[in-house]
């Protein structure tokens, strides 16, 4: 059964603060990897993509991939109260035509 | 910026009923999914859709569900005797490459079965 784990949190910073999230797979074979943010009652919503080993940075986000760990973290800079949700780690898993999500962790950000 | 769109945003139907759900994905994309996600719990995969059949599906997408493109534009979901388990937020999602750019997903339909 191919994995994707993330811890549930929830994890409380305060506004701009650095917010860490972690994620690990079980799926070696897994070459696209995913970060989603989703609001209470909306749908997943597409934060970034990483493929290669190293750091990738978008805005306030950055994406940082292990593939020898079979890890993923985000860092979201300077966090503000809007960017309080739930984020999903999710992975392409080798073969290509299935993506699975992590459980998901909730990030808050206190004003 | 182009959006998937999913009719209806809810819907209620009764054991054993068939429902169909609704998709319309983003026009120039090629790779067609449906997800779940049971209240609390994490978004699971149902199946994915490439060039008019099924590329991928889980267990979970026995026989009572189907996919089906039936025009150019539209991606339906039926599901054939409802359950009460099968209460849930279907989410349609599409993607260009199916593979490095990610998912697009609809805001999704809540179904519940009573």
């Amino acid at each position: 059964q191919k994995e994707v784990e993330q811890n549930s949190g929830p994890l409380s910073v305060p506004e701009g603060a650095i917010a860490s999230l972690n994620c690990t797979y079980s799926d070696r074979g897994s070459q696209s990897f995913f970060w989603y943010r989703q609001y209470s009652g909306k749908s997943p919503e597409l934060i970034m993509s990483i493929y290669s080993n190293g750091d990738k940075e978008d805005g306030r986000f950055t994406a940082q991939l292990n593939k020898a760990s079979q890890y993923v973290s985000l860092l979201i800079r300077d966090s503000q109260p809007s960017d309080s949700a739930t984020y999903l780690c999710a992975v392409n898993t080798a073969g290509g035509f299935k993506t699975i999500f992590g459980a998901g962790t909730r990030l808050f950000v206190k004003a | 910026e182009p959006e998937v769109t999913q009719t209806p945003s809810h819907q209620v139907t009764q054991m054993g009923q068939e429902v169909i759900l609704r998709c319309v994905p983003i026009s120039n994309h090629l790779y067609f999914y449906w997800y779940r996600q049971i209240l609390g719990q994490k978004v699971e995969f149902l199946v994915s859709f490439y060039n008019n059949e099924i590329s991928e599906k889980s267990e979970i997408f026995d026989d009572q569900f189907s996919v089906e493109r039936p025009d150019g534009s539209n991606f339906t979901l039926k599901i054939r005797s409802t359950k009460l388990e099968d209460s849930a937020m279907y989410f349609c999602a599409s993607s260009r490459d199916g593979f490095r750019e990610g998912y697009t997903f609809g805001s999704g339909t809540r179904l519940t079965v009573v």
